[in-house]
């Protein structure tokens, strides 16, 4: 089974709100990744990095952002929430030596009111 | 032209029946190709890598077609258990984030 780990699982918080979202892996993977996926939709990359201090922007456009200071650490802050936030918010991880197996955490529900 | 696309189905089928699901990507340098599941309102967990020889695990086949860009996915004697969303994915290279299609929903009824 995969060791990342995603807090908090479920959040329902008010508009203008600053939230961050924690995912940690024990794996000592380089590379970790946040998706965005709503309700029956396809999943969105929003950030991803491959190593400490090194961040880059995914495909679909967010007003989140990351940091990577520790390796097993990227977690991922909104610092005005806004009802349009509301979605499911996977963080995965991934071994930099050629295996592509993504390890998923069970996600963050994030309901913005 | 989406780089991975899945009929997003639904595929109904009864228990026992066996089921396909085509993907096409339009890379043609793509490296690496894999098939994942997701069940209900749960995080995507790896099914299976697809290699260029065709590679089978019990019930499921996977087949890559780099003439065509398309890999595809049988599974045999479907179960209830089998019902979940099927994502193709699909990488250019190890310094590429994956590329995930949006999925086939397969719902095996008894």
């Amino acid at each position: 089974e995969a060791d990342i780990y995603q807090t908090p699982r479920y959040l329902v918080i008010g508009t203008g709100k600053k939230i961050t979202l924690e995912c940690s892996q024990t794996m000592g993977h380089d590379k970790m990744y946040w998706y965005q996926q709503d309700p029956g939709m396809e999943l969105h990359l929003i950030h991803y990095s491959y190593g400490v201090n090194s961040t880059e922007k995914g495909d679909l456009s967010s007003e989140s952002t990351v940091s990577r200071i520790r390796t097993e650490h990227f977690p991922l802050t909104l610092e005005s929430a806004r009802p349009s936030h509301t979605s499911q918010y996977l963080c995965a991880s991934s071994d930099m030596r050629g295996n592509e197996k993504l390890f998923f955490g069970s996600g963050t529900q994030l309901s913005v009111l | 032209r989406k780089e991975v696309e899945q009929d997003p189905g639904p595929f109904n089928v009864p228990e026992g029946a066996t089921v396909a699901f085509n993907c096409t990507y339009s890379n043609s340098a793509s490296q690496s190709f894999f098939w994942y599941r997701q069940d209900c309102r749960k995080e995507p967990k790896l099914l299976m890598s697809v290699y260029s020889s065709g590679n089978e695990d019990g019930r499921f086949t996977a087949q890559l077609n780099r003439a065509s860009q398309y890999i595809s996915l049988l599974i045999r004697d479907s179960k209830l258990s089998d019902s979940a969303t099927y994502l193709c994915v699909v990488s250019l290279s190890g310094n590429t984030p994956l590329v995930f299609g949006k999925g086939t929903r397969l719902s095996v009824i008894a």
